[in-house]
């Protein structure tokens, strides 16, 4: 099983600015790494697939990159309706389909 | 507009079988264009994927969880089913019912709104 580790925990971050975060695998999993958001109260959305392609809808200031081990989700500008819990999870290697533990994003 | 629904009880008791139910709209669960999956989230912890269905050939199970879950589907109520035995503590969870589209596989989007599942006598 391929085990997704997210950091930080918590990332505390003023509204405008950048948030950066974290996903890695315990094995390659070449491009094959998904980001969804979960807003309180709500289920998760799908905000980045191939690591780095944007989903439907999901705005330009959302971006992923890495590949193999290592991954990291850009927020560029933070705006107020970002501040969220995000996951990643891995699909490359399977069952099980794994996700990390989670970063949740909050106002600083 | 694809739309997803669980229900089910939310208290059950240890040692007996949880069972859910999936709704969908917007599409037919014998379409070849999805999968459906089941994924929950324990409180405060992270996302655990359950298992996923295709209208033809065996459901795909979480290794971990397989000798204890079975899924299926209803195509008369365009309903999908998850049952999981032999339920303890561990198994409280928010679950969610989730689609995922052949063309992209192994992603959920988009997902239910989930039901809290509580294990407790």
């Amino acid at each position: 099983e391929i085990v997704m580790t997210q950091s930080p925990a918590t990332l505390s971050v003023s509204p405008g600015e950048r948030a950066t975060l974290s996903c890695r695998a315990s094995q390659s999993v070449g491009t094959n790494l998904a980001w969804y958001q979960q807003k309180p109260g709500q289920a998760p959305r799908l905000l980045i697939y191939g690591a780095s392609t944007r989903a439907t809808g999901i705005p330009a200031r959302f971006s992923g990159s890495g590949s193999g081990t290592e991954f990291t989700l850009a927020i560029s500008s933070l705006q107020s309706e970002d501040f969220a819990l995000y996951h990643c999870q891995q699909y490359n290697n399977w069952p099980p389909l794994t996700f990390g533990g989670g970063t949740k994003v909050e106002i600083k | 507009q694809l739309q997803l629904h669980e229900s089910g009880p939310g208290l059950v008791k240890p040692s007996e079988t949880l069972s859910l139910t999936c709704t969908v709209s917007g599409a037919s669960i014998n379409s070849r264009n999805y999968y459906w999956g089941w994924i929950r989230q324990p409180p405060g912890k992270g996302l655990e994927w359950i298992g996923s269905i295709y209208y033809s050939g065996s459901p795909h199970y979480n290794p971990s969880l397989k000798s204890r879950v079975t899924m299926s589907m209803d195509t008369s109520k365009n309903q999908v089913s998850l049952k999981l035995s032999s339920v303890t503590a561990a198994d409280t969870a928010v679950y969610y019912c989730a689609a995922d589209r052949t063309v992209q596989l192994w992603l959920f989007d988009p997902w239910g709104q989930g039901t809290q599942v509580t294990v407790s006598s």
